[in-house]
């Protein structure tokens, strides 16, 4: 089973540059979400979605888009990488709160 | 609002030793709680969750935690600790109410000495 699929699993950019870390899960789960993970900080979430067509903003939004939609993918866009986006993020998915998150490998990214 | 305290982000034990990771936790509800391990450039993957039946939840790879309502804790022990054990674990607590948001600690490092 391929679970949570994360791509690419790392990546440099440069400092105004823009890119799309993709998920995808075959798992049929309404809920996804997008995690930056700091030394320190533990997991922050960044946005999620509820289901195809609905996204709302976490803890830490800014700099950050997201669309979801089919129910398999949920990308995260950076607009204009920025130094502090630095960072290893995660994407992550459950059939609804409660039960089971699942995450994906992790996506190492390196502004300069 | 919720949040998670995990006491402790270093934890050195003898292998063989007893494992306790402290995790306190604040919600406006009662919570589900969980426990997650990563091991050094993976995902996260879960140990063990309460839900709101048995207060004593038995995990995979011998750890256990036990929710105990009146002191706010959820901490997860290992009878004996194993060098496969070494990782980050992380405490998390959520909603059961039907937000997806879940709020992680900041992660406790596990060392096991030889």
């Amino acid at each position: 089973n391929a679970g949570v699929t994360q791509t690419p699993k790392f990546q440099v950019l440069k400092t105004g540059q823009s890119m799309t870390l993709q998920c995808a899960q075959d798992m049929n789960h309404e809920y996804m979400s997008w995690y930056r993970q700091d030394p320190g900080m533990g997991l922050r979430l960044i946005h999620y979605s509820v289901g195809a067509g609905i996204t709302d903003q976490g803890e830490v939004p800014n700099g950050y888009n997201v669309s979801r939609s089919t129910t398999e993918d949920f990308p995260l866009r950076l607009l204009s990488a920025a130094p502090s986006q630095t960072s290893v993020y995660f994407c992550a998915s459950s059939r609804k709160t409660g039960n089971t998150i699942y995450f994906g490998e992790g996506s190492w990214l390196t502004v300069v | 609002a919720q949040s998670v305290t995990q006491l402790g982000s270093h934890v050195s034990v003898s292998e063989g030793a007893l494992v306790l990771l402290r995790c306190n936790y604040s919600s406006s509800v009662p919570p589900y709680l969980f426990w997650y391990v990563q091991y050094p450039n993976q995902g996260l993957q879960l140990l063990l969750k309460y839900t709101s039946a048995a207060t004593l939840v038995k995990g995979i790879n011998g750890f256990e935690a036990e929710f105990k309502k009146s002191e706010t804790s959820f901490h997860l022990t290992k009878p004996s600790a194993h060098m496969s054990d070494a990782a980050e674990y992380f405490c998390a607590v959520s909603d059961p109410r039907g937000y997806q948001k879940v709020t992680f600690g900041t992660g406790t490092k596990l060392q096991v000495i030889p």
